[in-house]
C-alpha cells in the first residue's frame, strides 16, 4: 500500500520568511495530493492540493510542486505570519477510482517566530 | 466544499463500555472514511463506509471493535467496542468526492 514521508517533523522559520516541507510517496498509481493545516483542537483543513498532471500550483502565499518522476511533492509558504503556526500534513491518493483513500504522511509542525 | 459534522465533539467514557459517533456530510459524497488521530500524531485510516455494505478495514483495524455502518450516501456511525485507554484519541470522518477529500473536527474520546 501507499507509504507518505515528510520532512522535517518540527520546523521554526521567522516571520516573513520562507517555509519548505517536503513529502516523498511510494505508489506510482497515486494522482492527487492534498496538504492539510490543522491547528490545536480542530479537523484537518485543505490549503491546497495538486495533481499528477500539473507540476506546480500556486494559491497567494502556498505553492505545491510536484516531480511525479522522483515521487517527490513539496509545500512552500512564502511571508510566513504568526497565524501558519499548525501542524501540516502531506497525503497522497488514487482520485478517480472506487478507492480513493487518503494516506496521511506523519505531519510537520511550524512555528512562526513573530 | 462540503461540511462534516460529527457528533459528540467529546466524551470521557469508562473502559469495557462502548461509543457511537456519527457522521453527517451536507452534500452527497463518494467515499466515506473513519480516521484515528492519537495525541501527538498522524491520522491513520481505520476503515472505508460503504453504503450499505461491510466496512473496508485496514490491517490492524477489525470489525467487531470498530463497527461502521453507512445506511445512505451521507450518514456513517463509528462506534468503538469494549474501550480501554488505549482507545482515548481524536476520530475523524471524511468525505472525498473525485475532487477534494474534507474531514470533519473530530470527535475527542477519553476513556478512563
Amino acid at each position: 500500500g501507499e507509504n507518505v514521508e515528510q520532512h522535517p517533523s518540527t520546523l521554526s522559520v521567522q516571520e516573513g520568511d520562507s517555509a519548505v516541507i517536503k513529502c516523498t510517496y511510494s505508489d506510482s498509481a497515486s494522482n492527487y495530493f492534498p496538504w492539510y493545516k490543522q491547528e490545536l483542537g480542530k479537523g484537518p483543513q485543505l490549503i491546497i492540493d495538486i495533481r499528477s498532471n500539473v507540476g506546480e500550483k500556486k494559491d497567494q502565499r502556498i505553492a505545491v510542486t510536484l516531480n511525479k518522476t522522483a515521487k517527490h511533492f513539496s509545500l512552500h509558504i512564502t511571508e510566513t505570519q504568526p497565524e501558519d503556526s499548525a501542524v501540516y500534513f502531506c497525503a497522497a491518493s488514487i482520485q478517480g477510482t472506487s478507492y480513493d483513500k487518503v494516506i496521511f504522511g506523519p505531519g510537520t509542525s511550524l512555528s512562526v517566530i513573530p | 466544499s462540503a461540511v462534516i459534522s460529527q457528533k459528540p465533539s467529546r466524551d470521557i467514557c469508562q473502559r469495557g463500555t462502548s461509543l457511537t459517533i456519527q457522521c453527517q456530510v451536507d452534500s452527497q459524497v463518494t467515499m466515506m472514511f473513519w480516521y484515528r488521530q492519537q495525541p501527538g500524531q498522524s491520522l491513520t485510516l481505520i476503515a472505508t463506509a460503504n453504503q450499505g455494505s461491510e466496512a473496508t478495514y485496514e490491517s490492524g483495524f477489525v470489525i467487531d471493535k470498530f463497527p461502521i455502518s453507512r445506511p445512505n450516501l451521507t450518514f456513517s456511525t463509528l462506534t468503538v467496542s469494549n474501550m480501554s485507554p488505549e482507545d482515548s484519541s481524536i476520530y475523524l470522518c471524511s468525505g472525498s468526492t473525485y475532487t477534494e477529500a474534507f474531514f470533519g473536527q473530530g470527535t475527542r474520546l477519553t476513556v478512563v
